[in-house]
């Protein structure tokens, strides 16, 4: 019953340096997404795919680059983090990206110093 | 664009009070609308949605939304609030060609005092 599995929890950066926000889902999900979240912003989409080989920009996509390795997984890369990247970053799934239900994992908590 | 306003961003009521969470949207078409709620270190869980049909819909723990075309409102009620209800809750529009892409409100942190 693992859901939406996100790697790391926590995680400090320094200004210009990368890493990537891991996502698994055991679900069979056809869609994920990345969302970030900011105090008195709600959550803003980064990038969504909406199915295995395919993936577009969300609302706020600058800075960040993403990759759908299979079904399953879907990667999202900060190539040179910057403070303003400082955020908890979620990732969903759906069945299908009509309109269904998202599946949250539990969020990474990112700090860029 | 598609805009969500959670018009409160936080609401005290005592257990056992009815609840009234607020929220107006933005959107051209006819939209699709949902209610998630967020405890403290988690994710977001759907409490429910409205694609059409019914104004009134039916969700988890008791909550139902309204769907007002008139006043572009789909505001969250629930009768009796318990202590567990405390949390954060968001108002979402579907926007895109398939109403996948979500566009939240800000969200109102509910407090529940016993």
């Amino acid at each position: 019953n693992a859901g939406v599995t996100q790697t790391p929890k926590f995680q400090v950066l320094k200004t210009g340096q990368s890493m990537t926000l891991q996502c698994a889902q055991d679900m069979n999900h056809n869609s994920m997404y990345w969302y970030r979240q900011d105090p008195g912003m709600g959550l803003r989409l980064i990038y969504y795919s909406a199915s295995e080989g395919t993936t577009d920009k969300g609302e706020v996509p600058n800075g960040y680059n993403v990759s759908r390795l299979n079904k399953r997984e879907f990667s999202l890369r900060l190539e040179s983090a910057a403070p303003s990247q400082t955020s908890v970053y979620f990732c969903a799934s759906s069945i299908w990206a009509t309109n269904e239900k998202l599946f949250f994992g539990s969020g990474t908590q990112l700090s860029v110093l | 664009a598609q805009s969500v306003t959670q018009p409160d961003i936080h609401i005290t009521v005592s257990e056992g009070a009815s609840l009234e969470l607020r929220c107006n949207y933005s959107y051209g078409a006819t939209p699709y609308l949902f209610w998630y709620v967020q405890s403290p270190g988690q994710g977001l869980q759907l409490l429910l949605k409205y694609f059409s049909g019914d104004t009134l819909v039916q969700g988890i723990k008791g909550f139902e939304a309204e769907f007002k075309r008139s006043q572009s409102s789909f505001n969250l009620r629930k009768p009796s609030v318990h202590w567990s209800d405390a949390a954060e809750y968001f108002c979402a529009v579907g926007a895109g060609e398939y109403g996948n892409k979500l566009v939240f409100g800000a969200g109102t942190i509910l407090r529940v005092k016993s």
